[in-house]
C-alpha cells in the first residue's frame, strides 16, 4: 500500500501560534483528506484536498501531487485545536493513514 | 451535513462471544467501511462495501466478517471476540472518494 509519513509527530504551541504540518506519501493518490481526531474518538473531516490550495476559517491546507506532499497550517492556533492530526491518502477507496501529529495549545 | 452513527460507545464483551457492531448512515452513501485504530499501529481498513450486498477485504479482515443488507447499514461482526479485538473501531461512508466517520466503538474483550 501507499505509505504515508507525517511530521512532526508532536508539537506544543503557545496559544495564538501560527504552525505547519507536513505529510509525505510514496504514490500517486487521488484522494487525500485531512482529519483532527478529538479527546472522544471521533475523526472530524477538515480537507478533502487531493491537489490545490483549500482554507476554511484558521485552517487552511496545500497539497502538491506532483511532489507527493501535503500541508495543513493553523493559524492564530487556540486551546480547542489540541487533538491528533491525520492525513490519509488512496489511489481509490482504500485509505492509507499517517501515524498523526498530536498537537497541543497551551494557555 | 452527513450523519454517520454507531451502536455504542463504549462495549465490554467476553472471551468467544459474537459481537455485532451496527454502523448507520443517513446520506444514501453507496460505500461504507469498517476500520480499528490501535495505538502504534494507527487506522486500519478491515472490510469496505460498496454496495448492498457486497464486500470486499481490507488489510486486517481475520477474525471479522461484515452484512449490509440494506444500503444505511453496515454491521462488523466478531464470530468469537478474543482480547486481541479489544480496540476503537471506527465505520464510515462516502459517495465520493471523501470518506467521513461515526463516533466510534471502544470495544474491549475480557
Amino acid at each position: 500500500g501507499i505509505q504515508v509519513e507525517q511530521s512532526p509527530p508532536d508539537l506544543i504551541l503557545q496559544e495564538g501560534a501560527n504552525s505547519t504540518l507536513r505529510c509525505n506519501f510514496s504514490d500517486s493518490v487521488n484522494n487525500l483528506q485531512w482529519f483532527h481526531q478529538n479527546p472522544w474518538g471521533q475523526l472530524i473531516n477538515l480537507f478533502y484536498i487531493p491537489s490545490g490550495t483549500k482554507q476554511n476559517g484558521r485552517l487552511s491546507a496545500t497539497t502538491v501531487a506532483t511532489e507527493r506532499y501535503s500541508l495543513l497550517y493553523i493559524s492564530s492556533s487556540q486551546t480547542t485545536d489540541s487533538g491528533v492530526y491525520f492525513c490519509a491518502v488512496a489511489f481509490d477507496y482504500k485509505l492509507s493513514f499517517g501515524a498523526g501529529t498530536t498537537v497541543t495549545v497551551r494557555a | 451535513d452527513v450523519k454517520v452513527t454507531q451502536s455504542s460507545r463504549y462495549l465490554v464483551k467476553r472471551t468467544g462471544e459474537k459481537v455485532f457492531l451496527e454502523c448507520v448512515q443517513d446520506m444514501d452513501h453507496e460505500n461504507m467501511f469498517w476500520y480499528r485504530q490501535d495505538p502504534g499501529l494507527g487506522l486500519r481498513l478491515i472490510y469496505f462495501s460498496y454496495d448492498v450486498k457486497m464486500k470486499e477485504k481490507g488489510d486486517i479482515p481475520e477474525g471479522y466478517s461484515v452484512s449490509r443488507e440494506k444500503k444505511e447499514r453496515f454491521s462488523l461482526i466478531l464470530e468469537s471476540a478474543s482480547t486481541n479485538q479489544t480496540s476503537m473501531y471506527l465505520c464510515a461512508s462516502s459517495i465520493t472518494l471523501e470518506q467521513f466517520f461515526g463516533p466510534g466503538t471502544r470495544l474491549t474483550v475480557l
